[in-house]
């Protein structure tokens, strides 16, 4: 089945620092790829996605390539801010599982001024 | 569009108590989504509609759980005979069949249920 794997946190940076959330995921066929990121009190939003391989997923300073070699698609990030403390899950959605989302297990971003 | 709006926010009940939780999604969209999401874990996926047809259901979704979404528009969730495990918080999500690839999903802010 399908699963995705994500490091743990919590995440502590400073601000300005360079932030990568590694995200590795298990899938039959061509999963589509997403960040979601949930602040304190609010529901998931969609951060980024990338729909086939290469391709990179871009919002908000964040960027993901879909690595189909490697079977990743981790977060960056170049100067994070304290705007950006949450928590962060990576997921996948494939057509052989009805498009349904499969979740990591989430990693909390803390950023420090 | 006012986005996916879930009722209540919070819900406490004791062991063995009923409890119904209700999603109302974008109007527009034909499918809707439950899911579960326990502390410090990502979301898991418990059931699925398009229209009113439930077209998949999760293992984790036991006998006691039961989900409805009779004209196509909102949705309940119930939990019969709740246990100190069924606490978590109820996700529910809906979207546009055409744009799910796309991740065109929209979340809604959760039932947060605490059972004691």
């Amino acid at each position: 089945g399908n699963s995705v794997t994500q490091m743990e946190g919590p995440v502590t940076l400073s601000e300005e620092a360079f932030l990568t959330i590694n995200c590795t995921y298990t899938a039959t066929g061509y999963p589509s790829l997403f960040w979601y990121v949930q602040y304190p009190g609010e529901g998931l939003q969609l951060l980024l996605k990338a729909t086939k391989a290469d391709d990179k997923g871009s919002n908000k300073g964040f960027e993901a390539t879909y690595r189909k070699e490697t079977t990743s698609f981790h977060l960056e990030k170049g100067s994070v801010q304290v705007s950006d403390s949450a928590v962060y899950f990576c997921a996948l959605s494939s057509n052989n599982a009805g498009n349904m989302l499969t979740f990591g297990g989430g990693t909390r971003l803390m950023v420090k001024p | 569009d006012t986005g996916v709006s879930q009722d209540p926010r919070h819900k406490i009940t004791k062991r063995g108590q009923n409890v119904t939780f209700r999603c109302d999604p974008i109007s527009e969209h034909n499918r809707l989504y439950w899911y579960r999401q326990t502390l410090g874990q990502g979301p898991e996926f418990l059931t699925y509609f398009q229209n009113e047809a439930q077209l998949e259901k999760s293992r984790l979704l036991s006998d006691r759980f039961s989900a409805e979404r009779p004209k196509g528009s909102f949705s309940t969730l119930e939990i019969q005979r709740t246990e100190q495990g069924d606490s978590a918080m109820y996700l529910c999500a809906s979207s546009l069949r055409s744009r799910q690839g796309m991740g065109g999903y929209t979340f809604g802010s959760g039932t947060r249920l605490t059972v004691v």
